[in-house]
């Protein structure tokens, strides 16, 4: 298996634009989710999905952030209009399950001027 | 805040030598992970406790977890130049059972 994919690998857009991440779990794995890391702020979990289904969304920092899984093989992050203080690293991860092993992508680092 | 701490923030030691860094917590868990990651990539996870158990070992690694003290320490012996990263603990509290990264540990080995 390749690993978790995410795209692009780096994103430089203006502020108001609409951003949109990608992610590709690896095969089999329930579980996705969504983190952002900042040196400010660490790495901060902004949502999860098990089985397509978000199930905490708690992370997610306002409603211009929107996450969706339309299957089992694909993820994105949205960010509409996009700022600033959105730039960051953002990393998806997949795991079979809840608690055990996470498996990060790349990432993708966001920055928006 | 619910998540780990770690510590030092920062930590430089010879190549060789042993690195021990620290992780405490504020509430009861399940599991204690520690993930390492180096400058520009993501996150690999290196070894998962559970709240039962007190010692793992893998490879050159050692993990202990006192959940009386609500801590638990990673030992890399042997220190490498490759050993140079950033060290995460992540601990999935009780009850709400979600997984919370602390900030990290940035370990240099110098040569």
């Amino acid at each position: 298996d390749a690993g978790v994919i995410q795209s692009p690998r780096h994103e430089v857009t203006e502020m108001g634009q609409e951003v949109t991440l990608r992610c590709k779990p690896i095969s089999g794995h329930d579980y996705l989710f969504w983190y952002r890391q900042t040196m400010m702020r660490g790495l901060e979990l902004l949502i999860y999905f098990n089985n397509n289904v978000p199930i905490d969304d708690s992370g997610m920092p306002e409603d211009r952030f929107s996450a969706k899984m339309p299957n089992a093989s694909f993820s994105t992050l949205k960010i509409q209009p996009s700022e600033p203080r959105d730039s960051a690293v953002y990393f998806c991860a997949s795991s079979l399950t809840e608690y055990n092993e996470q498996f990060f992508g790349p990432g993708t680092r966001l920055t928006v001027l | 805040s619910q998540q780990g701490e770690e510590d030092p923030q920062a930590l430089s030691i010879q190549e060789g030598e042993n690195a021990t860094m620290n992780c405490s917590y504020k509430t009861s868990i399940n599991n204690l992970q520690w993930y390492r990651q180096n400058s520009g990539r993501g996150l690999v996870h290196l070894i998962l406790i559970r709240s039962n158990e007190r010692e793992k070992h893998s490879g050159r690694l050692r993990v202990t977890l006192d959940t009386s003290k609500k801590s638990s320490s990673l030992l890399i012996t042997a220190s490498r130049a490759a050993d140079t990263a950033s060290y995460f603990c992540a601990t999935d509290y009780r009850p709400d059972d979600k997984i919370i990264f602390g900030k990290g540990t940035r370990l240099h080995i110098l040569p």
